[in-house]
């Protein structure tokens, strides 16, 4: 596609239930990035993946949260047993590669009741 | 541990009046200075990369520069369509591949 797209744009969840959360990246970009934004703060990184695997997944806060990209394109963001906490902006990025800039999509803004 | 402090929070100029927004940093290895522009309710969207010390970029009003310690963003004669919050990142050569935000500048531009 022309760029990142994430689904859904919003979404409401009650405390303890389980979210997936999608990003379709630019096609043909080998990483992608998962970042968390609360509000007036900057983007905080989760987890990075080159290809199918995760490179990178030291800033997932806890075993709750958990990703995969089966195939080297979508990827998905999986929270468990959600908690009001986790209400932020999911925000995922892709680039060519890890030496170019990151391209974010609009963000899945997730709100835990 | 990597740190970034961006300055001023939030700032109002008139349109047409000139400034600058401030990037300080601190990473073991610089590997890209990263600023972005964010609209509210967007993600954010690529502006600049600068790799090293003395390097400058331009974009329409727009000026990044680089030292050793801190990245300005110069904007020209600012328009009210400039308003957005402007982030600025940090990637470095050792461990994680991911940029480090600051918390952002908040421009808003009056006509």
């Amino acid at each position: 596609g022309a760029g990142v797209s994430q689904t859904p744009s919003n979404k409401v969840t009650e405390k303890g239930k389980y979210v997936e959360l999608r990003c379709d990246p630019i096609s043909g970009h080998t990483a992608l990035y998962w970042y968390r934004q609360s509000l007036g703060q900057g983007p905080e990184f989760l987890i990075y993946f080159q290809g199918t695997g995760a490179a990178d997944d030291s800033g997932l806060p806890n075993d709750r949260f958990f990703a995969v990209r089966p195939e080297g394109s979508v990827s998905t963001l999986k929270i468990q047993r959600t908690e009001r906490g986790d209400s932020a902006v999911y925000l995922c990025a892709s680039s060519s590669d890890q030496n170019t800039e990151a391209f974010f999509g609009q963000g899945t803004r997730l709100t835990v009741v | 541990e990597d740190q970034v402090t961006q300055s001023p929070e939030a700032l109002r100029l008139q349109e047409g009046e000139s400034s600058s927004l401030n990037c300080s940093y601190t990473v073991s290895g610089l590997r890209g200075l990263f600023w972005y522009r964010q609209d509210p309710g967007k993600g954010p969207e690529f502006l600049f990369t600068l790799y090293s010390a003395g390097e400058e970029k331009e974009k329409e009003r727009l000026k990044a520069t680089l030292t050793k310690k801190e990245s300005f963003l110069h904007i020209t004669a600012p328009k009210p369509e400039d308003s957005a919050t402007y982030l600025c990142a940090v990637q470095e050569w050792t461990g994680a591949n991911n940029l480090f935000f600051g918390t952002g500048t908040r421009l808003t531009v009056i006509p």
